[in-house]
């Protein structure tokens, strides 16, 4: 499917908690990248990742975000623990070995901590 | 710091008309250059890219570059209410080169 998808739409979490958000890549696609759009601040990029290998992750809260790929097929960002200054929406994009610099971005995931 | 600033808007222009979005970017090396429209509650959707200086059509949108000015605008043509979003302008390094610095978009409302 030529689409990024990403679980959960939506999630509401009390400070404290952990908070998973998972990201499929569009197939084929070898470079995945993680952002937190907020009104604030607009679109950051958190970390990104070619080949599942992690290449920066230097916009992302080392205490408390992680970032992973396990496989090919799949994106991981977590948080432990949330606060609520991480509500935000969280946007995983992907791009193609041949146009690096073209992203795709899937539908996000809105986050809330209270 | 790379920057890439752009109106924040509102843009207000009735429909038909053309509207006029522009962005400027501070980092000279750049190469690439994305609009993406990103409609209330959604993600960004890639609209247009361009490389070269000059203007690239693709329907009733046109991307103009000047890289000389650092500058980079979106022109789009019988304004229509379906184009009421917000559009972001990106700039990278060029293939090869993985981020894209974003705009924080100028909201734009085509009014019937």
């Amino acid at each position: 499917d030529a689409r990024v998808t990403q679980t959960p739409r939506h999630k509401v979490t009390e400070m404290g908690q952990e908070v998973t958000m998972r990201c499929q890549p569009i197939l084929g696609h070898n470079t995945v990248f993680w952002y937190r759009q907020t009104m604030m601040q607009g679109l950051e990029l958190l970390a990104y990742f070619r080949n599942r290998a992690p290449l920066d992750d230097s916009g992302m809260p080392k205490d408390r975000f992680s970032a992973e790929m396990p496989d090919a097929t799949l994106a991981t960002l977590k948080i432990q623990p949330s606060e609520p200054r991480d509500s935000a929406v969280y946007f995983c994009a992907s791009a193609g070995q041949l146009s690096t610099d073209t992203q795709y971005f899937g539908p996000g995931t809105r986050l809330t901590v209270l | 710091q790379k920057e890439v600033e752009q109106n924040s808007g509102p843009l207000s222009v009735p429909e038909g008309a053309i509207a006029s979005l522009n962005c400027t970017y501070s980092d000279r090396g750049s190469q690439s250059f994305f609009w993406y429209r990103q409609y209330s509650g959604k993600s960004p959707e890639l609209i247009m890219f361009i490389y070269s200086n000059g203007d690239k059509e693709d329907g009733r949108f046109t991307a103009q570059l000047n890289k000389a000015s650092q500058y980079v605008s979106l022109l789009i043509r019988d304004s229509q209410p379906s184009d009421s979003a917000t559009y972001l302008c990106a700039v990278s390094s060029g293939a090869g080169s993985y981020q894209l610095t974003f705009g924080k978009g100028t909201k734009l409302s085509v009014i019937p």
